[in-house]
């Protein structure tokens, strides 16, 4: 069965940072993964797919990073911003298009 | 412009009672899916259809029951609630196996 975990659980920073986040799953046979944000009583946000055959994806300040034989992803943001702050969500695709959630990093960027 | 949307927003019921939640999305997607997030803000896959047909259907109890109309269009009916039933519950699209887009959230309180 499929489990993702990510850390931080919670991360704080000062605006202007650059941070990485983590996302470790336990099974390679995937066939993509994604990255998402979610504002508090909002829904989700994609904001990057990395296919299986691919290393990595960016989308502006964001940088996405996969190493499926190992089982990690990283999303990198660069130079944050308060606007960043959110909860960020990493998950899995094993087939049958059925996502599996890590339970989410809460950033938080501050002025 | 509403890419997926949900409706309603807010569903506040007593035990017992038997509720609907519509979902219609515009963007043309084969694939629909239903998710729901706990309490602790954890997301979990409860069903997906593609072209109508329903393709995946995680350990949900049988009294919820998804239904889709056509292709733009996914309900959920949930019969006889349940106080463990209270969670947002959330519409996707997307193409199959690729980048998912989501609706807004329904959150339902079973009082």
């Amino acid at each position: 069965k499929q489990e993702v975990t990510q850390i931080p659980a919670a991360l704080s920073v000062p605006e202007g940072e650059n941070l990485v986040l983590n996302c470790s799953f336990t099974d390679s046979a995937i066939y993509n993964l994604q990255w998402f944000r979610q504002d508090p009583g909002k829904g989700l946000t994609s904001l990057l797919l990395i296919q299986s055959s691919q290393r990595e994806q960016t989308s502006g300040r964001l940088n996405a990073s996969l190493d499926k034989s190992s089982g990690r992803s990283t999303l990198y943001i660069a130079a944050s911003q308060p606007g960043d702050s959110a909860t960020y969500l990493c998950a899995v695709e094993a087939g049958y298009s059925t996502l599996t959630f890590g339970k989410g990093t809460m950033l938080l960027v501050s002025p | 412009d509403t890419a997926v949307s949900q409706t309603p927003k807010y569903l506040v019921t007593q035990m017992g009672n038997d509720k609907s939640i519509k979902c219609e999305q515009n963007l043309g997607h084969d694939t629909m899916y239903w998710y729901k997030q706990d309490s602790k803000k954890f997301l979990k896959i409860m069903f997906s259809y593609n072209n109508k047909e329903l393709i995946i259907n995680e350990t949900v109890p049988n009294r919820f029951s998804p239904k889709s109309p056509d292709k733009a269009h996914l309900n959920l009916h949930i019969n006889s609630l349940e106080l463990g039933d209270s969670a947002v519950y959330f519409c996707a699209s997307g193409p199959f196996e690729g980048r998912q887009f989501f609706g807004p959230g329904t959150r339902l309180t079973v009082l």
